[in-house]
């Protein structure tokens, strides 16, 4: 059965400090989706990132970026220069091929409070 | 495009009532997806449809029933609302399942449900 963790409920930082979001994941797959989506206040879910498994290269994407590890089953996201903006839950989720990519199984979030 | 619209935003029910919630996709979408929202628990899949006319069951299915009667129009019922119903209900759509190159789901903006 696949499954998701976000060890970290609740991250409070100061605005301009890095912050990085832990993901760990378990499946018996070999091919596999990862995901991130982001949730503010507001309440909607904003689509981030999708990596595949057999891509392990590292995104960039602004202050963004994401770490995939296969060998350690992470896929670790960082905000680097941290702005009060990113204030949100971010979830991180997973998709197995076995499954057609129906079941996307999310971990419980993180709780990011970037303070002023 | 409005994408993914849900309606009602909100909604109090007392225990035992019935309600039903319409999730409609102008995105021509196959794929369409009933999640729930509890605080630390992330996103857990209700049911899900890959298609007009067919639906199936995903992690947490008993208590609530589904229809894709229309492509478009994804419903969730609740028969006898009960007090652990009590949550924020996201749609989501997709082109195809998330095994498909890129693809990724496009979420609703939720809805929250209170069962007294």
């Amino acid at each position: 059965a696949q499954k998701v963790t976000q060890a970290q409920t609740e991250i409070s930082v100061v605005e301009k400090e890095d912050v990085t979001l832990d993901c760990v994941y378990e499946t018996r797959d070999t091919t596999y989706y990862l995901f991130w989506y982001k949730q503010p206040p507001s309440g909607e879910l904003v689509f981030l990132i999708r990596r595949n498994s057999f891509d392990e290269q590292n995104e960039i994407s602004g202050r963004y970026s994401w770490n995939f590890q296969k060998s350690t089953s992470s896929f670790n996201f960082t905000i680097t220069a941290s702005q009060v903006v990113d204030s949100a839950v971010y979830f991180c989720a997973l998709s197995e091929a076995s499954n057609a990519g129906n079941m996307l199984t999310f971990g419980g979030g993180t709780r990011l409070m970037v303070k002023p | 495009n409005a994408g993914v619209t849900q309606t009602p935003k909100f909604r109090v029910l007392k225990t035992g009532q019935s309600m039903t919630l319409l999730c409609a996709q102008d995105m021509n979408h196959e794929y369409m997806y009933w999640y729930r929202q509890d605080p630390g628990m992330g996103l857990r899949l209700i049911h899900y449809s890959v298609g007009e006319g067919t639906t199936a069951k995903g992690e947490v299915p008993d208590g609530y029933n589904v229809s894709r009667l229309k492509k478009q129009n994804f419903l969730l019922g609740l028969e006898s609302a009960a007090p652990s119903q009590t949550s924020v209900y996201f749609c989501a759509s997709s082109l195809s399942g998330t095994g498909s190159t890129n693809e990724k789901l496009f979420f609703g903006s939720g809805t929250q449900l209170s069962v007294l």
